[in-house]
């Protein structure tokens, strides 16, 4: 158990609905990630937040968004989807307990869009 | 542009065996390094990582890696493979260890009775 929380663990919907994935980091990390893992584009870094603020931006859509709460858990937006977002969403933390320097991961949301 | 490379999409080894995975990377900077482990249907789990220390490093689970700069690899291996290693194994790479990761294309290690 790496200590990261992600909710709903499965998710499925239609073509053109928004749904929320939720992130809790381990207990003091401040920074939060997500990923995206699909059979055609392996695993793609899309957002990084640090302590509320946006750090990093990789190959998210702007049909995507996130934040970071002041509790420092983190929720992931997807709105208009397609059958293509269907995917494996990551959310990893990083912080001083366990070395900047290394993310840990949770269990994953497996998104499913019909 | 930091990049990495894994060769063999999917190897297979008998239990017992040696368990080499490659991965080689490409960065501008000194590189952070990283092999996480994938179970099925589970999230991904640090085997071990390499951030400028020694070049030999040992993980979780009996593996280990070598940094080696002159080859710009950093390839997993283990002794004597079990067949609780079966998963998929990616290799990664970050440039001051607190950013992103950039991930290999993975390779499923399958481990024969």
């Amino acid at each position: 158990d790496s200590g990261v929380t992600q909710t709903p663990k499965h998710l499925i919907t239609a073509t053109g609905q928004r749904v929320t994935l939720r992130c809790s980091p381990r207990s003091g990390d401040l920074s939060v990630y997500w990923y995206q893992q699909s059979l055609d584009q392996g695993l793609q870094f899309l957002i990084q937040y640090y302590n509320g603020e946006e750090r990093a931006k990789g190959n998210i859509l702007e049909r995507f968004s996130a934040q970071q709460f002041p509790d420092l858990h983190s929720e992931l937006n997807l709105s208009s989807l397609e059958l293509g977002d269907s995917a494996l969403y990551f959310c990893a933390s990083s912080g001083l307990a366990g070395g900047t320097d290394t993310q840990y991961f949770g269990p994953g949301t497996r998104l499913t869009v019909l | 542009a930091q990049s990495v490379t894994q060769l063999g999409s999917h190897v297979s080894v008998s239990e017992g065996a040696l368990v080499l995975l490659r991965c080689n990377y490409s960065s501008s900077v000194p590189p952070y390094l990283f092999w996480y482990v994938q179970y099925p249907n589970q999230g991904l789990q640090l085997l071990l990582k390499y951030t400028s220390a020694a070049t030999l490093v040992k993980g979780i689970n009996g593996f280990e890696a070598e940094f080696k700069k002159s080859e710009t690899s950093f390839h997993l291996t283990k002794p004597s493979a079990h067949m609780s290693d079966a998963a998929e194994y990616f290799c990664a790479v970050s440039s001051f260890g607190n950013e992103k990761l950039t991930f290999g294309t993975g390779t499923r290690l399958t481990i024969i009775p």
